[in-house]
């Protein structure tokens, strides 16, 4: 989805390095994800953020930290990358909920991250 | 805990055939659930959602899920395959949280790699 960007798409990095992935969006939204995918395992959350103040940690949060700098913009960093980190992240957003309905999720096109 | 399951890794059928993808879920509570797609190298995109109504949810691109309480499914369908559907689907659920939450989290399946041959 244009509208749900990632830079950079593809990084190969060394153990141990410090390493940010960035997501920017255009949708007006609120609320932003990072997720982080393996194959067989579907994707797991790994913090989620419902406005510029809120950061929550999600179920796989070891390791990695976030940064919400603007409605638009939310940063995932690997402090010390290991190579277990090595997997696909994508980052996704969606608008507040209205009457309790809850709405989709736009997902960007994803980084390949491979840790050496 | 929330949860899905999709139990087949892989789903294959000839072009023009039906196809379905299954999921099963398990919440506290009624369900929303959703369907979602990942195309080669692209992120997911959305195909359709239950919420409350009519258990037969029509979809993008021609696909459709019927929600099933009793068996707690939610099975992705389509009456004719094509090759283009060759993908990677994921089925996910969320259940209803009071207004105001913190929650708010889809939970994902493992996915179901579907394939169409010509």
């Amino acid at each position: 989805d244009a509208d749900v960007t990632q830079t950079p798409r593809n990084r190969i990095t060394k153990t141990g390095k410090r390493i940010m992935l960035e997501c920017s969006q255009t949708k007006g939204h609120d609320r932003m994800y990072w997720y982080r995918q393996d194959p067989g395992l579907g994707l797991r959350l790994i913090y989620y953020s419902f406005d510029v103040k809120d950061i929550n940690k999600g179920e796989i949060s070891d390791g990695y930290s976030v940064s919400r700098q603007a409605q638009a913009k939310f940063s995932l960093s690997l402090e010390s990358a290991i190579p277990n980190q090595t997997a696909l992240y994508f980052c996704a957003t969606s608008d507040w909920p209205r009457q309790d309905v809850y709405n989709e999720q736009f997902f960007g096109p994803g980084t390949r991250l491979t840790v050496l | 805990a929330q949860s899905v399951a999709q139990p087949e890794d892989q789903v294959n059928v000839a072009e023009g055939n039906p196809l379905t993808v299954k999921c099963t879920y398990s919440v506290s509570g009624n369900p929303y659930l959703f369907w979602y797609v990942q195309y080669p190298n692209r992120g997911l995109q959305f195909l359709l959602k239950y919420i409350t109504g009519d258990n037969l949810v029509k979809g993008s691109y021609g696909f459709e899920a019927e929600f099933n309480k009793s068996q707690t499914s939610f099975h992705l369908k389509k009456p004719s395959a094509l090759v283009s559907d060759s993908a990677l689907y994921f089925c996910a659920v969320r259940d209803i949280v009071p207004r105001g939450s913190t929650l708010g989290r889809l939970y994902f399946g493992r996915g179901t790699q579907l394939t169409v041959w010509p």
